[in-house]
């Protein structure tokens, strides 16, 4: 099936370790990104990438790093350095031409215990 | 500059009656329109977008969506809610020439039986 796929679903992180969210899309997009959501806050732009070995900060990078070493893959680690890190933290992809759709995947839970 | 506004955090209808959730945007130049649903604990799934061409788009599981330039809005609407219609909708605008959309807050139907 084609869509993106972002796991784990749920992830438990000790204070003072980083993590890695998987993002990985078969649909071709050139152009991904990382939000993250918290309650009545809507949606925070943390990442993009147009294009294979690019990418920019959001809105919210800081704590963050992502690679995009791979047209398909878009990882995002979140560092020790990202005071509240619990959320829900969304992967979407597009073609990357102004007004094409944005797709999301089904979110990944990072708890910090 | 673009913006979108949701100005309703929670819209409360009745089973069989029409919904309307609205949202306002402001951008600089055309905007591209869209709207997402989104299940608890679950990823953004997409609705319907304007581009450009008819002001009335219609999307998916029933629910339209109206384009007015001079108002500067786009309102979802639906002729007659389902109970699992319940959910968290956003709406996001995107400026032409832009990668990155802005999403609203988000606004929570919930449809009673």
């Amino acid at each position: 099936d084609g869509g993106i796929t972002q796991s784990p679903k749920y992830l438990f992180r000790k204070e003072g370790q980083n993590v890695t969210l998987s993002c990985e899309q078969n649909l071709n997009h050139d152009a991904m990104y990382w939000y993250r959501q918290d309650p009545g806050q809507g949606l925070r732009l943390i990442y993009y990438s147009q294009i294979v070995n690019d990418f920019q900060k959001g809105d919210i990078a800081e704590g963050y790093s992502v690679s995009r070493e791979k047209k398909e893959s878009f990882p995002l680690t979140v560092t020790s350095a990202q005071k509240n890190p619990t959320a829900f933290y969304l992967c979407a992809s597009s073609a990357g031409v102004s007004g094409n759709t944005i797709y999301f995947g089904e979110g990944s839970w990072l708890t910090v215990v | 500059a673009q913006s979108v506004a949701q100005p309703e955090d929670q819209v409360n209808v009745a089973e069989g009656n029409p919904l309307t959730v609205k949202c306002t945007y402001s951008v600089s130049g055309n905007p591209y329109l869209f709207w997402y649903v989104q299940y608890p604990n679950r990823g953004l799934q997409f609705l319907l977008k304007y581009i450009t061409g008819d002001n009335l788009v219609k999307g998916s599981y029933g629910f339209e969506a109206e384009f007015n330039k001079s108002q500067t809005s786009f309102h979802l609407k639906k002729p007659s809610a389902l109970v699992s219609d319940s959910a968290l909708y956003f709406c996001a605008v995107r400026d032409v020439g832009s990668y990155i959309p802005t999403f609203g807050r988000g606004t929570s139907l919930i449809v009673h039986p």
